[in-house]
């Protein structure tokens, strides 16, 4: 029952440094999000994914790139680090054959990154 | 677009007694999905409890109930015999029904503390 892992933890980077945030889940969800958590904005979309190589942006997608090859993976980079992107970051995953509020959204424990 | 707002970004409560903390949120559809989240200090973020917007009983989850006010578009969530173990960030969420729309939009989070 491993759920779904976030990798790494934490993480410490420079301005300008390419850095890329993993997340695996092992259900076989078909969506896939990744949300950053900042201290008076709560939890942010960035991008979303409906399925394998299908994303979209959500509502802060600017200087973040994602990729969805297999369905269980859903990788995040941040293609220049800036320091407004100081943030914990969050991947999520959500079934599409549940209906209702049976169709929640699991959530990775998230990777805390600092760029000095 | 639907936002969410919790005004309140901290409250206390004493062990053992209830809390109230209120959501409300801004749509313009009739159908919806609603859920309380919780963080604890370890990131994880669990789900308490969740509402669907055309069912007018209220949910409730062993402490845990809400009071759904559609008309209102309120969602607040009561917690009856607080414990130390529900000090934490709790957010609340909207989902729109609309199949391909599985995001979340968050509030801003609300710092619980419970004290001894």
């Amino acid at each position: 029952d491993a759920g779904i892992t976030q990798s790494p933890r934490y993480k410490i980077t420079e301005t300008g440094r390419q850095v890329t945030l993993m997340c695996h889940q092992t259900w076989s969800h078909s969506y896939m999000f990744w949300y950053r958590q900042d201290l008076g904005h709560g939890l942010r979309l960035i991008y979303y994914s409906a399925a394998a190589d299908i994303t979209d942006k959500g509502e802060v997608p600017d200087g973040y790139v994602v990729s969805r090859s297999k369905t269980e993976n859903f990788p995040l980079t941040l293609e220049s680090a800036t320091r407004s992107q100081t943030s914990v970051y969050f991947c999520a995953s959500n079934p599409i054959f549940q209906t209702g509020v049976k169709n929640i959204q699991y959530f990775g424990a998230g990777t805390r990154l600092s760029v000095l | 677009a639907q936002t969410v707002t919790q005004s309140q970004p901290e409250m206390s409560v004493q062990e053992a007694e209830t809390v109230t903390l209120s959501c409300t949120y801004d749509t313009s559809e009739s159908d919806y999905y609603l859920f309380w989240y919780k963080q604890p200090p370890s990131r994880q973020m669990i789900l308490v409890i969740r509402q669907e917007a055309y069912k007018q009983q209220n949910a409730t989850e062993n402490r845990f109930s809400v009071n759904f006010q559609k008309a209102a578009k309120s969602f607040s969530l009561k917690i009856s015999d607080s414990q130390l173990g529900d000090a934490a960030m709790y957010f609340c969420a909207y989902r729109s029904p609309q199949g391909g729309s599985e995001k979340l939009v968050f509030g801003k989070g609300m710092k619980l503390t419970v004290n001894p």
